[in-house]
């Protein structure tokens, strides 16, 4: 079965400051795999997507990841945080074999510090 | 836009009550979930369905229900609601065309609390 694990419920940067949320993943078949951003009061909106096409892959709102398979990675970064980036963060990933479905991580909330 | 629409936000429920929650998408997706969020605890996916009338259990099914009737329309059942069913329920949809790679797309979310 696949599963993803994000490092840090909590992460607290500074406006203006990198924004690293890490995920790791575990699957027997290759992964493709998601990130979800949750605004306050709001359901998931997708963020990036990684479906074997690149290793790096950019997302709305300055976000991307990179795809590392030797580290069964997929962190989430953006090299200068905005107040508006507070949320809270979803890894995700979905395997052919459990084909339509994802399986989320605990998620990680971002705090922005003025 | 994909829209995902859930017929409440907030909803409070009585011990043994029968409870529904409705979910209506518009871009004719083939896909629906309903998912349960609690803090620490991710998303859990209570229910699938792939098609009219389909529907597969998902992690954690017990005590609920769900009926497709329509393929816009995925409703979620509390047969005999309990305080341990208190928690923010997310619908979702994707279009079932790429599958492993389709994008879900959520609705805001029904917070229910169960007295």
């Amino acid at each position: 079965a696949q599963s993803v694990t994000q490092l840090g419920s909590h992460v607290s940067v500074s406006e203006g400051a990198l924004v690293l949320l890490r995920c790791n993943y575990s699957s027997s078949v290759p992964p493709y795999l998601f990130w979800y951003v949750q605004y306050p009061n709001q359901g998931l909106q997708l963020l990036l997507k990684y479906t074997s096409a690149a290793t790096l892959v950019k997302g709305i709102n300055g976000f991307e990841a990179e795809f590392k398979k030797s580290e069964t990675s997929f962190h989430l970064t953006k090299p200068s945080a905005h107040m508006s980036d507070a949320a809270e963060y979803f890894c995700a990933v979905s395997v052919p074999t459990n084909a339509g479905k994802s399986t989320f991580g605990d998620g990680t909330t971002l705090t922005v510090k003025p | 836009d994909v829209k995902v629409t859930q017929s409440s936000r907030y909803l409070v429920k009585r011990t043994g009550e029968k409870v529904f929650l409705e979910c209506v998408q518009d871009m004719d997706h083939e896909n629906m979930f309903w998912y349960r969020q609690d803090p620490g605890l991710g998303l859990r996916l209570i229910y699938f369905s792939y098609d009219v009338k389909m529907k597969e259990k998902g992690d954690i099914p017990e005590g609920y229900s769900v009926s497709r009737e329509k393929k816009e329309r995925f409703s979620l059942i509390l047969e005999s609601a309990s305080t341990n069913q208190t928690s923010m329920y997310l619908c979702a949809s994707s279009s079932g065309l790429a599958a492993v790679t389709d994008t879900q797309y959520f609705g805001p979310g029904t917070r229910l609390t169960v007295l």
